[in-house]
């Protein structure tokens, strides 16, 4: 597509319920990367895959964190048994490689745990 | 620690009113600064990227600018349509973006 795609683009989950948030990068484009933005606050890293490859995922909070990417393109984020401070937006970026090729971020999926 | 901090953290300008945002930083082994501009309910988008202190950047009424220290954004005679949040940030020598919280500009006719 034209764009990074992410959905669902709202999610509403109960305390302790599993939830999965999926994005589809530009195609052909082998980083990824995954950022969670607090209300009011600036997008802060999850982690990055360069293609399969998970290269760094120092950004998630705690083991209830997973993301995987097992072709290289579509990703999924999930957190395992929520928490109401896990409520935040989580934003899925794609670039071609690195920095210079700029990074193009998707609208986000806004999850609400309550 | 890599840190990048904005200000103000909201900024009120009459239409046709020039200003300056800030962003200062602090990153290891810096390998870009970038500036997004984020609608409500949107993700980020784009806007520059500046690689060496000296170099500016213009798109429009925007003009970026950047030190060692400190980057920043000249709006120059700004419309009700700039209004929206702008995002300062640098991109380390792991390759994460490292963002500031933002400044949310209104531009009032």
């Amino acid at each position: 597509g034209a764009g990074v795609s992410q959905s669902p683009r709202y999610k509403v989950a109960k305390r302790g319920q599993d939830v999965a948030l999926r994005c589809d990068p530009i195609s052909g484009h082998v980083s990824l990367f995954w950022y969670q933005q607090a209300l009011g606050q600036g997008p802060e890293f999850l982690t990055y895959f360069q293609n399969e490859a998970q290269l760094d995922k120092s950004g998630l909070p705690s083991d209830r964190f997973f993301a995987e990417r097992p072709e290289g393109s579509v990703s999924t984020l999930k957190i395992q048994r929520t928490q109401q401070e896990d409520s935040a937006v989580y934003l899925c970026a794609s670039s071609l490689g690195r920095e210079r090729y700029g990074y193009t971020f998707g609208s986000g999926t806004r999850l609400t745990v309550v | 620690e890599d840190q990048v901090t904005q200000s103000p953290e909201a900024l009120r300008l009459q239409e046709g009113e020039s200003s300056s945002l800030n962003c200062s930083y602090t990153v290891s082994g810096l390998r870009g600064l970038f500036w997004y501009r984020q609608d409500p309910g949107k993700g980020p988008e784009f806007l520059f990227t500046l690689y060496s202190a000296g170099e500016e950047k213009e798109k429009e009424r925007l003009k970026a600018t950047l030190t060692k220290k400190e980057s920043f954004l000249h709006i120059t005679a700004p419309k009700p349509e700039d209004s929206a949040t702008y995002l300062c940030a640098g991109s380390s020598n792991t390759g994460k973006l490292i963002f500031g919280q933002g400044t949310t500009l209104q531009v009032k006719p």
